[in-house]
């Protein structure tokens, strides 16, 4: 079974500042994991993806992550929030296994950028 | 650029009615997923839908629900008889190949049921 912890239900940052948003995973198999964006009124938009090759991962809008095996972590990163980056974040993971390649999430955190 | 649609946006149904959730994949995509989301809480697998049958479902996914590829492009949720809980945001998404692992998602369609 896998599962995902996200800590912070809601993250508020400088604009300018560096935005962390943590994810812990836990999966009985090598994972791929995920990070999406959901905008107001909008749907979920994949931020970047971690597929067992490079252990830091760039993605959209400047973002990027670390697959920390030895601490089960896939933390995100920017080292410049904008304004623009206001929005839900979600952590999932998918099992490598054979499957249908379902994801499981996080809760969500919330990300508000302050001016 | 392609992207996954999804209708209604909002529907708003009396609870033990029949809801039909609709949702266009992306074009040449071949595996299609249900999710849904509580208010407040996590993004829930439903189901994945491959080969005009279904893949996988999750506990959620009981004989009230099912799915239907009708037309080659539509993908649909029926819920048969609607219940209180039932009413989430239910978002579709779609998969291109098996080496591909990206889903698209769709923007949701936001279920009451009263």
């Amino acid at each position: 079974a896998q599962s995902v912890t996200q800590l912070g239900s809601h993250v508020s940052v400088s604009e300018g500042a560096l935005v962390l948003l943590r994810c812990n995973y836990s999966s009985s198999v090598p994972p791929y994991l995920f990070w999406y964006v959901q905008y107001p009124n909008q749907g979920l938009q994949l931020l970047l993806k971690y597929t067992s090759a490079a252990t830091l991962v760039k993605g959209i809008n400047g973002f990027e992550a670390e697959f920390k095996k030895s601490e089960t972590s896939f933390h995100l990163t920017k080292p410049s929030a904008h304004m623009s980056d206001a929005a839900e974040y979600f952590c999932a993971v998918m099992g490598s296994g054979a499957g249908s390649y379902q994801l499981t999430f996080g809760k969500g955190t919330k990300l508000s950028v302050i001016p | 650029e392609p992207e996954v649609t999804q209708t209604p946006s909002h529907q708003v149904t009396q609870m033990g009615q029949e809801v039909i959730l609709r949702c266009v994949p992306i074009s040449n995509h071949l595996y299609f997923y249900w999710y849904r989301q509580i208010l407040g809480q996590k993004v829930e697998f439903l189901v994945s839908f491959y080969n005009n049958e279904i893949s996988e479902k999750s506990e959620i996914f009981d004989d009230q629900f099912s799915v239907e590829r009708p037309d080659g492009s539509n993908f649909t949720l029926k819920i048969r008889s609607t219940k209180l809980e039932d009413s989430a945001m239910y978002f579709c998404a779609s998969r291109d190949r098996v080496s591909s692992y990206e889903q698209y998602f769709g923007p949701g369609t936001r279920l009451t049921v009263t």
